[in-house]
């Protein structure tokens, strides 16, 4: 399979708890997107990396969220504290960025999370 | 500031007929690409098409077709002779090339084809 890979694909976690969430992209392309999707809305952009930079943070992205991709592979998305409002889809996206375009903008089947 | 809007929350129609989802985007870019995705009940995003700024030409694509307008930042979606398949969350989408890339998504317009 050479889509983009998000694990796990379902999780529960009570609240005050910490999660983390993986994704594999697309193994040539540098930029990588990590959205939240709540019921019944778009998904929202909260970050992204190019390469092992990253670039661009919403005000979504908490001070209890965090997002690493170190060697500029596989990204994780890390929730401290979780709190009810946190349950959401959680979507990664990947593309190869030239310049000011991305190409073959994929996007994951997300991680739902449930904090109960 | 970019924002896209879906202003069909939820449309039914009873299979063979046509459809037409509206979205309204908003940007003071001049180079802007847009983007129609499919959200079936699984989840996933499945592209559907992109068009950039600069090409305002009609784009049909089997029983899709997508109708781009700069005058009215209109870019609707149509779907010829509907079927039960078609029944997902239709996203429309906006990203501008000095930002990597990223998305503005509408709230998405929920389709159920009844047959």
């Amino acid at each position: 399979d050479t889509g983009v890979s998000q694990d796990p694909r379902h999780k529960i976690t009570k609240r005050g708890q910490n999660v983390t969430f993986r994704c594999d992209p697309i193994s040539e392309h540098n930029r990588l997107y990590w959205y939240r999707q709540t019921l019944g809305q778009g998904p929202e952009f909260l970050t992204y990396f190019q390469n092992e930079a990253q670039l661009e943070k919403s005000r979504l992205l908490s001070d209890r969220f965090s997002a690493e991709r170190p060697k500029g592979s596989f990204s994780t998305l890390e929730i401290q504290r979780t709190e009810q409002g946190d349950s959401a889809m959680y979507l990664c996206a990947s593309s190869l960025g030239l310049g000011g375009i991305s190409y073959g903008y994929t996007f994951g089947s997300g991680t739902r999370l449930t904090v109960v | 500031a970019q924002k896209v809007t879906q202003a069909q929350t939820e449309i039914s129609v009873v299979e063979k007929e046509d459809v037409t989802l509206d979205c309204v985007y908003e940007t003071r870019d001049t180079t802007y690409y847009l983007f129609w995705y499919k959200q079936p009940p699984s989840g996933e995003l499945v592209f559907l098409i992109r068009r950039n700024s600069f090409d305002e030409q009609n784009e049909i694509s089997g029983r899709y077709s997508w109708n781009f307008q700069k005058s009215t930042s209109s870019f609707n979606f149509t779907i010829t002779a509907s079927q039960v398949v078609d029944s997902a969350v239709y996203f429309c989408a906006l990203s501008m090339t000095n930002t990597g890339n990223q998305f503005y998504f509408g709230t998405g317009t929920s389709l159920t084809v009844i047959p």
